[in-house]
């Protein structure tokens, strides 16, 4: 069973904080990793899909890196805003199996 | 494009009725997929589809049934249902099994009592 792990569990910063939070996955057998934004009482939305070791991303003020060598992904937060809280999933592919997900980084930013 | 589209919305059971959730995507995806979400536990793949005839079991397939007879729909049925079933119901799709972003619908916030 492929694990993948995220933390923190959850996070609270201050409005215009810039924050970081990671996953962890296997390093070996990588396909892809995703980055996905989940704001209560809606669905998942997809914020980077991440398939070169050294890759870089942003949208916005969210940026992500990965590194597939030691099995890890960074996602950045710049100058959090409040619109900005939700919780945000990572979820890996081996190839093999579906997309494994995290159980998420619970980010809450307050004013 | 609707994208991934999921009815009902809400909808309560009683302990050993039946019912289907439906979905449809018009994106022409390939994959697609159920995932319950369970508090704390993020999302739990239940049962995914590589085409339409095609269906596999995920991390949690007891107590649901599904099936593919087309491109655009797939829907899934509990059979007797159990209060460990209520949860929110998420349906997604991709082109791609796992180098494509998955495309989620609406969710279906199912309660039994």
């Amino acid at each position: 069973i492929l694990n993948v792990e995220q933390s923190p569990q959850s996070l609270h910063v201050q409005e215009g904080d810039s924050t970081n939070f990671t996953c962890s996955f296997p390093s070996s057998n990588f396909y892809a990793l995703h980055w996905y934004r989940w704001e209560t009482a809606k669905s998942p939305e997809a914020l980077f899909v991440m398939t070169l070791n050294g890759d870089e991303k942003k949208k916005g003020r969210i940026s992500a890196t990965l590194n597939t060598k030691e099995g890890y992904s960074y996602l950045y937060i710049k100058g959090s805003q409040p619109e900005d809280s939700a919780t945000y999933l990572c979820a890996f592919y081996s190839g093999n199996t579906p997309l494994v997900f995290g159980k998420g980084t619970r980010l809450s930013v307050i004013a | 494009n609707a994208g991934v589209t999921q009815t009902p919305k809400f909808r309560i059971l009683k302990i050993g009725q039946s019912m289907t959730l439906q979905c449809t995507q018009d994106m022409n995806h390939n994959y697609m997929y159920w995932y319950r979400q369970d508090p704390g536990m993020g999302l739990k793949l239940i049962y995914y589809s590589v085409g339409a005839g095609i269906t596999d079991k995920g991390e949690v397939p007891n107590g649901y049934n599904v099936s593919r007879s087309t491109t655009e729909d797939f829907p899934l049925r509990l059979e007797l249902a159990a209060p460990s079933q209520t949860s929110v119901y998420f349906c997604a799709s991709s082109y791609f099994p796992g180098t494509d972003t998955q495309y989620f619908g609406p969710g279906t916030r199912l309660t039994v009592l």
